[in-house]
């Protein structure tokens, strides 16, 4: 069964140093999105992404923040300087519909960032 | 602003027994809403996903009720396993888009 796959697994950085988190959606979806979960905390929504372009950000998704498909396979999402608040668990999903959805995010297993 | 509701925080029950979980969303202009399950520092599995033309949607020993009006769904969990301990979390996409908002989990406990 397709599935959604996430690089790296795990990724330790210092404060104010950027990092890249990898994901590769599944194949004949068009919608992708970044999720986070800070520890004990909701999953909160960062960024839809679609047909090339962001379709929706949070509040939480500043400048600092970034996302690109560089090529036809790879989402990426950027964190240009990082903070200690950055610390999290980042999900990426994809699906194949927005609007009147009725179709299931599907969900990678997620990078584990720690900043310190 | 949607916000999602999920009570009890945790639950703990003897193996066999039915678990019944609750989820609650302010804004009843969804679209659908879906359960998933989350296993400790790992990512979320898609569960069961229903329609906000549905009341029902049943997957196995899984059942998710729907009612929109209220702003309700509760997923039931016939005869539980050990297995079944992990999180459950639910969601729902947020009326004119496809964000999901999700609600804080139910942690499950299943004794053998």
């Amino acid at each position: 069964e397709p599935e959604v796959t996430q690089t790296p697994s795990h990724q330790v950085t210092q404060m104010g140093q950027e990092v890249i988190l990898r994901c590769v959606p599944i194949s004949n979806h068009l919608y992708f999105y970044w999720y986070r979960q800070i520890l004990g905390q909701k999953v909160e929504f960062l960024v839809s992404f679609y047909n090339n372009e962001i379709s929706e950000k949070s509040e939480i998704f500043d400048d600092q923040f970034s996302v690109e498909r560089p090529d036809g396979s790879n989402f990426t999402l950027k964190i240009r300087s990082t903070k200690l608040e950055d610390s999290a668990m980042y999900f990426c999903a994809s699906n194949r519909r927005s609007g009147l959805s009725q179709e299931t995010q599907y969900f990678g297993p997620g990078t584990r960032l720690l900043v310190l | 602003k949607q916000e999602v509701t999920q009570i009890p925080a945790a639950l703990s029950v003897p193996e066999g027994e039915n678990l019944v979980l609750n989820c609650s969303f302010t804004d009843s202009a969804i679209y659908n809403l879906q359960w998933f399950r989350q296993d400790p520092g790992k990512g979320l599995t898609s569960l069961l996903l229903i329609q906000s033309s549905q009341r029902e949607q049943t997957s196995g020993r899984l059942n998710a009720s729907l009612d929109k009006s209220s702003g309700r769904s509760t997923l039931y969990i016939a005869a539980s396993q050990p297995g079944d301990s992990a999180t459950y979390l639910c969601a729902v996409p947020k009326a004119a888009g496809n964000k999901l908002t999700f609600g804080g989990g139910t942690r499950v406990l299943v004794k053998p």
